[in-house]
Parts: C-alpha cells; structure tokens; sequence
C-alpha cells in the first residue's frame, strides 16, 4: 500500500507566526485530507484537499487560518497561520487511492509556545 | 449528521484477559464503521472494518467487531490481551466505504498488566 510522508514530524514555534506542513504521498491518489487532534481529544476532519482547486473545509475551520494546497496528485500542504497556544496539536494527513480504505501519515507534532 | 461515542477513555486489562472496547454511532443513513489503533508517536492503523458484507467483522492482530443495528454498536473485542495491544483505539464512521471524511469518537486508552 501506498506510504505517507508528513514533514515536519515535530515542531515548536512562537505564537504569531505560520507553519506548513507538507504531505507527500509515494504514489497517486484521488483523495487527501487533513485531521487535527488536539491534546487529550479524538481526531477532528479539518478539510479535504482538491487537486486544482480550493479545499473543501469543515464547519468551524476556515481558510485564512489552515490554507491548504494540493498542486499534484501525491502532494499537499496545510499552513496552520497567526498561531496560538490553542493550535498545539497533532496535524494528520490522509489519503484514498480508488476503493482503498484511506490511510494515514504519522502526523506533524505542533507546539505553539 | 453523524457520531461516535466511545465509553471508557481508559481500559485496563490483565494479560491474557479479554479485551472489550465499546463504540456507539449515530447516523441518518447506513454507517460504515471503523476501528483503528494508534500506538505511541505513530499514526493510525487500520484494525478493521464494517461495510455491511457481514455483521462479525475480523481484523489484524486477533481483533474482531460485531455490528448491531438494533443497539447502534460495533464493540471490538479481542479473547486474549498481549502487551503489544496497549495503544490508543479510535472507533470513527463514515459515510463511504472507503473512510473518507471520517467521524472520529474520543478514543480509549487500553493498558495491558502483566
């Protein structure tokens, strides 16, 4: 099966400033997501990443905060902006290839200090 | 719209025990449920799956999970617990059957004693 690679796997960052997190997968795929889980909480769907166009977000999650990019079909990004010790999380990145169960990358440890 | 709720956000069992995770979903149309299994510092695996073929569904690692319509569970269950199984366990619903836009419920923490 297809491997997820997220960088960075771990960050700490100040508040106020922006992080992007890259997900790259080793083959194509037709669908990419984007989940957070915050400290002590389930995972949350943040938004699915459409190649060549705009994502498709959540309720409660909008763009100017998590802009994300899919150029490609094995590429996307998630920038999380103007963070705050709120956005201290683990950032998964998921994606499906035909009629395979979609799979997940090890996650991006973010600290907002 | 749906959910998942998840009782218990810790188990404990002793090795060899059985091990018992409840998971209760909600939905307005025929779920397809989930388990996946989070170990320390790693991202989530696929433990198994229901999309309807069958009730009793089997997984990797010894798991398996029942879907009851009538109770809106899907219980996974393992007869006897190993060190290897204490991680995080994390029942979620879809809409597909593929586990796009998965629905995640809280997780429950599974400790193994010796």
């Amino acid at each position: 099966s297809a491997v997820i690679s997220q960088k960075p796997s771990r960050d700490i960052c100040q508040r106020g400033t922006s992080l992007t997190i890259q997900c790259q997968v080793d083959s194509q795929v037709t669908m990419m997501f984007w989940y957070r889980q915050q400290p002590g909480q389930s995972l949350t769907l943040i938004a699915t990443a459409n190649q060549g166009s705009e994502a498709t977000y959540e309720s409660g999650f909008v763009i100017d905060k998590f802009p994300i990019s899919r150029p490609n079909l094995t590429f996307s990004t998630l920038t999380v902006s103007n963070m705050s010790p709120e956005d201290s999380s683990i950032y998964l990145c998921s994606a499906l290839q035909g009629d395979a169960i979609a799979f997940f990358g090890q996650g991006t440890r973010l600290t907002v200090v | 719209a749906q959910s998942v709720t998840q009782l218990g956000s810790h188990v404990s069992v002793s090795e060899g025990a059985l091990v018992l995770l409840r998971c209760n979903y909600s939905s307005s149309v025929p779920p397809y449920l989930f388990w996946y299994v989070q170990y320390p510092n790693q991202g989530l695996q696929l433990l198994l799956k229901y999309t309807s073929a069958a009730t009793l569904v089997k997984g990797i690692n010894g798991f398996e999970a029942e879907f009851k319509k009538s109770e809106t569970s899907f219980h996974l269950t393992k007869p006897s617990a190993h060190m290897s199984d204490a991680a995080e366990y994390f029942c979620a619903v879809s809409r597909e059957t593929s586990g796009s836009r998965l629905t995640f419920g809280e997780g429950t923490q599974l400790t193994v004693n010796p």
